[in-house]
């Protein structure tokens, strides 16, 4: 079945650290691969995405994502967090073939203290 | 850039009443969508249309209906709202399935 797992529901890093949020995926064929940021009362905006080539693709935000087929993982690396990185982050996959559908991750919530 | 409107941010309807959700895009996507987001379950798609006219339904598209009448319009019509109705509704469009989605702000509604 296809899936999309984020394995961590919260993380809370400190101003100026660094951030890695992990996303596993499970699909029968190459799929499209994206993240997307919710802040509060929003809707979602595009972060970054990755269809095939360079594994590690750059995003908005100074975010950057490396694909790891050998994991089933994109995992979304920031080096370093700003108070306003604080929100939501969705990781997403979708077929590269045929197919509308896009299955979404529950979300990682960031918090960021000084 | 890409916008995606929805007309209201915030609703509040009476259990029974039949509800609109308006969304409209601006730079002639194909592809429009529903979902609803709510704590815990992520987000769930409610319909979706990759044409004027043509609809598809989505994982949970029970007590829901939807209307392409433009190529940028795209509505979620509620039949008779239900407190388990009362989420975060949000809609999307995009080029096709390479492009990414763009997502209006979202309406939260509540059904009392």
């Amino acid at each position: 079945a296809q899936s999309v797992t984020q394995p961590d529901i919260h993380i809370t890093v400190s101003e100026g650290a660094s951030l890695e949020l992990r996303c596993n995926y499970s699909y029968g064929a190459t799929p499209y691969l994206f993240w997307y940021v919710q802040s509060p009362g929003q809707g979602l905006q595009l972060l970054l995405k990755y269809f095939s080539g360079d594994t590690l693709v750059q995003g908005i935000k100074g975010f950057e994502a490396e694909f790891k087929r050998s994991q089933s993982s994109f995992n979304l690396r920031k080096p370093s967090v700003h108070w306003s990185d604080a929100a939501e982050y969705f990781c997403a996959v979708g077929a590269q073939t045929g197919g509308f559908k896009t299955i979404f991750g529950a979300g990682t919530r960031l918090f960021v203290k000084a | 850039d890409v916008k995606v409107t929805q007309s209201s941010r915030y609703l509040v309807k009476r259990t029974g009443e039949k509800v609109f959700l308006e969304c409209v895009q601006d730079m002639d996507h194909e592809n429009m969508f529903w979902y609803r987001q709510d704590p815990g379950l992520g987000l769930r798609l409610i319909y979706f249309s990759y044409d004027v006219k043509m609809k598809e339904k989505g994982d949970i598209p029970e007590g829901y209906s939807v209307s392409r009448e433009k190529k940028e319009r795209f509505s979620l019509i509620l039949e008779s709202a239900s407190t388990n109705q009362t989420s975060m509704y949000l809609c999307a469009s995009r080029r096709d399935a390479g492009y990414g989605y763009t997502f209006g702000s979202g309406t939260r509604l509540t059904v009392v």
